[in-house]
């Protein structure tokens, strides 16, 4: 298997463009999770999705980011307009059976906005 | 709401040492927990998952343990290598509801020298 795999791997941008990060999980996993990562924070959950309806975006920072999953193969976090506080790793996970399922990783999304 | 601590943040031992990396949670309340490893530039690696059910688990030279009435975990290394150096991250899954975010520790960066 693959893994979870994202795009693009870096992403340096100005403030006020729109930012789309990919992720495609791990086939046959049915749940998916978005993560930033800072030095501050550590990793914070944005949003996750089962069966590809989000089911928590309570810590999406703020209307400038949406996350969409119109597949089972495939998700999207769009940031529109970025910022330079937006900049972070962002990774994409998934997992199969919810709360029992073992957590995997993509290899991330470094954003930088400047 | 949940908090996971992770001590020490830094951890620096000669090559062939055994250690415990220590991580705590404050609501006992949870469905699992999973320890992870992260190297510079990469994204996490998952290396030992305990169900709330279990007291420990083994993989070569890790073991984990658990302890939920305490809120504590610990992650032993047996016979460190160089390649062992990494930042190692705790996950607590708490249960309640349909809910499952995992909550993150901050990380301990485990450095061995050859």
């Amino acid at each position: 298997d693959a893994g979870v795999i994202q795009s693009p791997r870096h992403e340096v941008t100005e403030m006020g463009q729109e930012v789309t990060l990919r992720c495609k999980p791990i086939s046959g996993h049915d749940y998916l999770f978005w993560y930033r990562q800072t030095m501050m924070r550590g990793l914070e959950l944005l949003i996750y999705f089962n069966n590809n309806v989000p089911i928590d975006d309570s810590g999406m920072p703020e209307d400038r980011f949406s996350a969409k999953m119109p597949n089972a193969s495939f998700s999207t976090l769009k940031i529109q307009p970025s910022e330079p506080r937006d900049s972070a790793v962002y990774f994409c996970a998934s997992s199969r059976q919810g709360a029992t399922g073992e957590l995997f990783f993509g290899e991330g999304s470094r954003l930088t906005v400047l | 709401k949940q908090e996971v601590t992770q001590i020490p943040a830094a951890l620096s031992v000669p090559e062939g040492e055994n250690l415990v990396l220590n991580c705590s949670f404050t609501d006992s309340a949870i469905y699992n927990l999973q320890w992870f490893r992260q190297d510079p530039g990469k994204g996490l690696t998952s290396l030992l998952l305990i169900q709330s059910s279990q007291r420990e688990q083994t993989s070569g030279r890790l073991n984990a343990s658990l302890d939920k009435s305490s809120g504590r975990s610990t992650l032993y290394i047996a016979a460190s290598q160089p390649g062992d150096s990494a930042t190692y991250l705790c996950a607590v899954r708490t249960s309640g509801g349909s809910n499952y975010k995992l909550t993150f520790g901050k990380g301990t960066l485990l450095t061995v020298n050859p």
